[in-house]
């Protein structure tokens, strides 16, 4: 069965560096999402992309954060600067193109900030 | 803009019974579709259920079915005969249908955490 696979699995990083989360979706998926869930919270939206450009893009999403399909298979978030509260689980997720189907979850990436 | 609501943090259901998990949702979209996803400790998360805002009929898959009062705005998910592989968090969702040129994103509750006793 296909998947959205993520990677890594878990990060750890310096505050202030930067970090690249890599995602590769379903491959005949349309649709790519950035999820994020601090630790005991709920998941909250973060973007969503769609024919190589942002479609939409939640308060979270600021210029900290960009997003990149960089070879028609990958699908990137990029934190910039990275705080502590960043620490959080990172979902990707991917969609087909009709409107009543819906998204598959990786497994996520967990990120943690120093 | 849409919001969800999940009013029960934890319950508790005795292996082989059946529980109900509570939903309320708050759109302005007139289509919408409203999700069940499941959490395992492992935190993957895993479609459980799916509901068409415009389909009468309440979704059923398998133990799991949801009972659905569009008036009322209300998404409530039913587990039948509970299994210990059932415990997990589970997360009620909606997303608008055509807004965003049908790429929004989820809107999820906060979650209630489901404890199978054996």
């Amino acid at each position: 069965e296909p998947e959205v696979t993520q990677t890594p699995s878990h990060q750890v990083t310096q505050m202030g560096q930067e970090v690249i989360l890599r995602c590769v979706p379903i491959s005949n998926h349309l649709y790519f999402y950035w999820y994020r869930q601090i630790l005991g919270q709920k998941v909250e939206f973060l973007v969503s992309f769609y024919n190589n450009e942002i479609s939409e893009k939640s308060e979270i999403f600021d210029d900290q954060f960009s997003v990149e399909r960089p070879d028609g298979s990958n699908f990137t978030l990029k934190i910039r600067s990275t705080k502590l509260e960043d620490s959080a689980m990172y979902f990707c997720a991917s969609r087909g193109l009709r409107y009543n189907t819906e998204a598959f979850f990786g497994q996520g990436t967990r990120l943690t900030v120093v | 803009a849409q919001t969800v609501t999940q009013s029960q943090p934890e319950m508790s259901v005795q292996e082989a019974e059946t529980v109900t998990l509570s939903c309320t949702y708050d759109t302005s979209e007139s289509d919408y579709y409203l999700f069940w996803y499941k959490q395992p400790p492992s935190r993957q998360m895993i479609l459980v259920i799916r509901q068409e805002a415009y389909k009468q009929q309440n979704a059923t898959e398998n133990r799991f079915s949801v009972n659905f009062q569009k008036a009322a705005k209300s998404f409530s998910l039913k587990i039948s005969d509970s299994q210990l592989g059932d415990a997990a968090m589970y997360f009620c969702a909606s997303r608008g249908m055509y807004s965003g040129g049908g790429a929004d994103g989820l809107t999820f509750g906060k979650g209630t955490h489901l404890i199978i006793q054996p």
